[in-house]
């Protein structure tokens, strides 16, 4: 069963900095890999979907990539805003089964 | 597109009562799947379907719990009899592709709050 880890738990930065979220998972035979995003009482949107064969996906601000073969992937913010505020998720997705790290819960600071 | 679709957004009960949870995925999706979030535990997958069937339902807790999918358009969760630890939020999401596809990007709906007292 997959297992997936996400560092840090809990993230506070003033306004404007740039910051990386850390996943790890320890099946590396995956399809793809989503990062989400939660709001606090909302459900889950879907920011990037980065595919097997590809090392990184980009939309505005965020960058992500991914390593197969070291289990990981990093989810890059740049210029931070307080909107970017909530609950970070990544979900590696294997044999019909998308497993959840618990999330990075960020707050960026006016 | 109106995006994954779920009802009740909210669903206050007592013990022993039945709970029905209701989907409507993406037209045209083939996947559908059934997510429990509590804060204890995550996000946990109880089933999923392709093509209406059902695939994996090896995170459904206990029997007290069934899911089905009669068609394309519609898939409920049932509880019965509800306890107060299936207390949680309920989310169900679709997908556009099938089994093993190399893509396979999911869509989540709002969420069901169940409260069970």
């Amino acid at each position: 069963k997959q297992e997936v880890t996400q560092i840090p738990a809990a993230l506070s930065v003033p306004e404007g900095e740039n910051l990386v979220l850390n996943c790890s998972f320890t099946d590396s035979a995956i399809y793809n890999l989503q990062w989400f995003r939660q709001d606090p009482g909302k459900g889950l949107t879907s920011l990037l979907l980065i595919q097997s064969s590809q090392r990184e996906q980009t939309s505005g601000r965020l960058n992500a990539s991914l390593d197969k073969s070291s289990g990981r992937s990093t989810l890059y913010i740049a210029a931070s805003q307080p909107g970017d505020s909530a609950t970070y998720l990544c979900a590696p997705y294997n044999n019909n089964d998308m497993r959840f790290g618990a999330g990075t819960r960020l707050t960026v600071k006016p | 597109d109106a995006g994954v679709i779920q009802s009740p957004r909210h669903e206050v009960t007592e013990m022993g009562q039945e709970v029905t949870l209701r989907c409507k995925p993406i037209s045209g999706h083939n996947s559908l799947f059934w997510y429990r979030q509590t804060m204890m535990r995550g996000l946990e997958l109880l089933i999923y379907f392709n093509n209406n069937v059902p695939i994996d339902d090896s995170g459904m807790p206990e029997d007290r719990f069934s899911a089905k999918m009669p068609n394309a358009s519609f898939s409920t969760l049932k509880i019965q009899p509800s306890e107060p630890r299936d207390s949680a939020v309920y989310f169900c999401a679709s997908s556009p592709f099938g089994l093993g596809a190399n893509t396979g990007e999911l869509f989540f709906g709002e969420g069901s709050r169940l409260t069970v007292l």
